[in-house]
């Protein structure tokens, strides 16, 4: 089955610059979209960024998507790191119809 | 503005039966697919099923096949989905998604315990 792996966790201060990986098991990862989905305690997932690096209008232009075929994987950057941007976020993608989740990145932000 | 919004969530035996309801508003709901989508407590998104625009196809993952079915009224604007044989595993907070998941609900908590 098709998997989608993320670190754990990662950690940066503020201002700073995060990127978060999502590396699919098999395939390749270009062939179908990536979304990318943050998610504070206690809400509902919102997304951040569809169709690779493509962002829903509200969120700032600090969030960017990528895709890297060489490694199979996606990315997802956070610049100019701010407080509220201390989340879980998950990468999503599908396979032979299929919608795959990634195991989800606990970003905290000190 | 659009919105989704789901119900039917609530304590459930094992083996038991619950249907979920979906609502949604501000779009035209019969040009896109739906998908459900559960998170257990303290772990993560788990996709569980998905409808065409039509209704005509439908997508379940392995791990509700056979105990779960999704279906939709277009003209209710209403997508559903119906648990049977649940399991204590299946405890989670179920989200229903807009087509391309820009578009999610609050989500409705269903608790499988004897």
């Amino acid at each position: 089955n098709f998997m989608l792996t993320q670190p754990h966790s990662v950690s940066e201060s503020p201002g700073k610059t995060v990127t978060i990986s999502c590396t699919g098991s098999s395939g390749d990862i270009a062939s179908n979209y990536v979304q990318w989905f943050q998610q504070r305690p206690g809400s509902a997932p919102t997304t951040v960024i569809y169709e690779d690096n493509q962002r829903p209008s509200g969120v700032p232009d600090r969030f960017s998507g990528s895709i890297d075929r060489s490694a199979n994987s996606a990315s997802l950057t956070v610049s100019g790191l701010k407080t509220e941007d201390e989340a879980d976020y998950y990468c999503q993608s599908y396979d032979n119809g299929i919608h795959v989740f990634g195991t989800g990145t606990k970003l905290t932000v000190l | 503005e659009v919105q989704l919004e789901e119900s039917g969530g609530g304590l459930v035996q094992p083996g038991g039966s619950l249907r979920l309801s979906c609502a949604a508003s501000g779009f035209t709901f019969s040009n896109y697919a739906m998908s459900w989508v559960r998170q257990a407590p303290g772990g993560g998104l788990e996709w569980v099923s998905a409808i065409s625009d039509s209704g005509a196809m439908t997508y379940h993952a392995d791990s509700v096949e056979g105990r779960f079915s999704i279906s939709r009224d277009n003209s209710k604007n209403t997508v559903f989905l119906q648990m049977n044989s649940l399991r204590a595993e299946d405890t989670a907070v179920y989200y229903c998604a807009k087509d391309g998941y820009l578009v999610w609900g609050q989500g409705t908590l269903v608790t499988v315990t004897s």
